[in-house]
């Protein structure tokens, strides 16, 4: 089965400064691998995805992801932190028998001023 | 952007009651609909997919005779949590597919549920 991994519960970066929130990926077949970010007691927004192509994503409000198939990773970054950026953040891939996405477990991205 | 929409955005049930919950995709045409369900401080776990005509297809150990859906146009999904618990208190999310090709997936703002 298609599965990612968030290695971090949380992670914690001062504002101004990259943030980088960890994931891995294990399918078979190319993936297809999304980013999300939640705020609290609110649904999913989409940040960006990798379906084929430039290894570099780029996304929603500064957020950019690196697809690295020999780390099998799907790490996403931005340059510049913000207190705004402060969410919970999902790493997720296309379930080989359809449509529906696997979540990684999240990663808590706390920023702070 | 795409738009889905969920109601209601909270709701309070008794134990025993039934509670409807809707997804609608507002400004595109959605073949298939997803529910999820979210825990507090958990990930997202796919409860079933629901396709436009068609019965949904419901992921290991979700009981489709308490947690009905039914997708009867392709703007609108409902999840009927029947005969609610304690236990099926939790945050539920629904996404929306277009079918277009689009890989993305367009998520609904979500609908807290609390059964008393």
């Amino acid at each position: 089965a298609q599965s990612v991994a968030q290695p971090e519960d949380q992670v914690n970066v001062a504002e101004g400064n990259p943030l980088t929130v960890k994931c891995t990926y294990s399918v078979s077949g190319n993936p297809y691998l999304f980013w999300y970010v939640q705020y609290p007691n609110r649904g999913l927004q989409f940040l960006l995805k990798y379906i084929t192509g430039d290894n570099l994503v780029k996304g929603s409000y500064g957020f950019e992801a690196e697809f690295n198939k020999s780390q099998t990773s799907f790490h996403l970054k931005k340059p510049s932190a913000l207190v705004s950026d402060s969410a919970l953040y999902f790493c997720a891939v296309r379930d080989s028998a359809g449509y529906a996405l696997n979540f990684g477990k999240g990663t808590s991205l706390l920023v702070t001023p | 952007g795409a738009v889905v929409s969920q109601h209601p955005s909270r709701v309070i049930c008794k134990s025993g009651t039934s509670v409807k919950i809707e997804c609608r995709s507002l400004d595109f045409q959605a073949t298939t609909m997803f529910w999820y369900r979210q825990f507090p401080k958990q990930s997202l776990m796919l409860m079933a997919t629901s396709n436009e005509g068609s019965k949904a297809t419901y992921e290991q150990g979700v009981e489709k005779d308490k947690f009905l859906i039914n997708h009867a146009s392709l703007t609108l999904s409902t999840l009927t949590v029947t005969s609610a618990h304690p236990e099926d208190s939790s945050f539920y999310i629904c996404s929306a597919l277009p079918g277009t090709g689009d890989y993305e997936q367009y998520f609904g703002p979500g609908t807290r549920l609390t059964v008393t």
